[in-house]
């Protein structure tokens, strides 16, 4: 079976303070893929970053990193020095050939960016 | 720039009622699927269509059909509304299939059943 842990239900921080989503991921595949969507107030999903199973370096983009553990079964997300902007719930997704190819998703993190 | 395209947008039914939600592309992708948004659940799958004529049932299908109309459009029927039915409703597609095919999503439905 697969399946994508999100512990953190809320996260609060203040602006300019880095802070980490954490994803731990449960599956028996060899080849996998993981997702990072961010969803803001307006509702809608944007598509942040994708990463196989294969490739475990850390990688970054302006204020967003993501670090890809396969021997912690982690891909966490870091944004550093926050801003109000960042608020958004946060989901972590797995696809995996396990269930059809079909992707799943962690129950999310929401982060709240105080000014 | 439209990509995936839901309408409507807001809706309140009676339980009982039936409505149908739609949903096309302009990707040209082929597989597409129907996700619900619940508090603390995340997204989970009611139906995917792999490819045009092809529908299969996902997490949680019960209370829904579907209808892959062609290529772009797949829509999501509740027969008779239920009060558990009220979330919010997510069309998305992908290329393929495929594992690690990186689905995009339409702007959500929010669906209240009173």
């Amino acid at each position: 079976a697969q399946k994508v842990t999100q512990a953190q239900t809320e996260i609060s921080v203040v602006e300019k303070e880095d802070v980490t989503l954490d994803c731990v991921y449960e599956t028996r595949d060899t080849t996998y893929y993981l997702f990072w969507y961010k969803q803001p107030p307006s509702g809608e999903l944007v598509f942040l970053i994708r990463r196989n199973s294969f490739d475990e370096q850390n990688e970054i983009s302006g204020r967003y990193s993501w670090n890809f553990q396969k021997s912690t079964s982690s891909f966490n997300f870091t944004i550093t020095a926050s801003q109000v902007v960042d608020s958004a719930v946060y989901f972590c997704a797995l696809s995996g050939s396990t269930g059809g190819f079909k992707t799943i998703f962690g129950a999310g993190t929401r982060l709240f960016v105080k000014a | 720039n439209a990509g995936v395209t839901q309408t409507p947008k807001f809706q309140v039914l009676k339980t009982g009622q039936s409505m149908t939600l739609q949903c096309a592309q302009d990707m040209n992708h082929n597989s597409m699927y129907w996700y619900r948004q619940d508090p603390g659940m995340g997204l989970r799958l009611i139906y995917y269509s792999a490819s045009e004529g092809t529908t299969d049932k996902g997490e949680v299908p019960n209370g829904y059909n579907v209808s892959r109309l062609n290529k772009r459009e797949f829509s999501l029927r509740l027969e008779s509304a239920a009060p558990s039915q009220t979330s919010v409703y997510f069309c998305a597609s992908s290329d393929q299939q495929l594992v690690g095919n990186t689905i995009y999503f339409g702007e959500g439905s929010w669906l209240t059943v009173v």
